[in-house]
């Protein structure tokens, strides 16, 4: 069974930082890789997609990364602002159902 | 382009009764699945809905059961409510469903059960 892990569970960093979340997963054989962004009590908000042929994505102050092979991903964000708190969440896409982490709760301190 | 749209957005049941949420997907997504959110176990997956057919199921008793109309919007039911099916239930639209598409959620109906 898919298992997905994000570390570090929780992030407290002073605003215009840059960070990197981790995210990991037990089996390569996935067909794409979403990361995701939570406000409490809210839904989910796709932030980026990942094929898994592909090495990363960008949009904005986001960039993902994917290496399939060894199971892992990386959300990086440049410049952090208060804004960007949230929970940030990965999640792997198996061709059946989406296995989700559960999360990096980001505090970003003005 | 409208959102993914899930009512009610809160409900209030008693243990044992039944009740029904509802998802409207993007227009044009054929794809509608159901996950559940709880502090312990996280997300996880409920059923796909495509073409008004299950694809494919999580490991929920069947007390948790769906149905997709011709239309694409997606019920769930959940019958004899336990306290522990307490829950953000989100559901996700993707035009296909399957390997290469990105899902869009919705707000989520939060769930108690008193």
């Amino acid at each position: 069974k898919q298992e997905v892990t994000q570390i570090p569970a929780a992030l407290s960093v002073p605003e215009g930082e840059n960070l990197v979340l981790n995210c990991s997963f037990t089996d390569s054989a996935i067909y794409n890789l979403q990361w995701f962004r939570q406000d409490p009590g809210k839904g989910l908000t796709s932030l980026l997609l990942i094929q898994s042929s592909q090495r990363e994505q960008t949009s904005g102050r986001l960039n993902a990364s994917l290496d399939k092979s060894s199971g892992r991903s990386t959300l990086y964000i440049a410049a952090s602002q208060p804004g960007d708190s949230a929970t940030y969440l990965c999640a792997v896409n198996t061709g059946n159902q989406f296995y989700f982490g559960t999360g990096t709760s980001l505090t970003v301190i003005p | 382009k409208a959102g993914v749209t899930q009512t009610p957005r809160y409900l209030i049941k008693t243990r044992g009764q039944q009740v029904t949420l509802s998802c409207s997907p993007i227009s044009g997504h054929r794809s509608v699945s159901w996950y559940q959110q709880t502090p312990g176990q996280g997300l996880q997956f409920l059923f796909e809905y495509f073409s008004e057919t299950q694809r494919n199921k999580g490991n929920f008793p069947g007390r948790f059961s769906g149905r997709q109309f011709s239309n694409s919007r997606s019920e769930m039911n959940v019958s004899t409510l336990e306290l522990g099916d307490s829950a953000l239930y989100l559901c996700a639209s993707s035009p296909q469903g399957g390997e290469l598409t990105e899902a869009f959620f919705g707000q989520g109906t939060r769930l108690t059960v008193v």
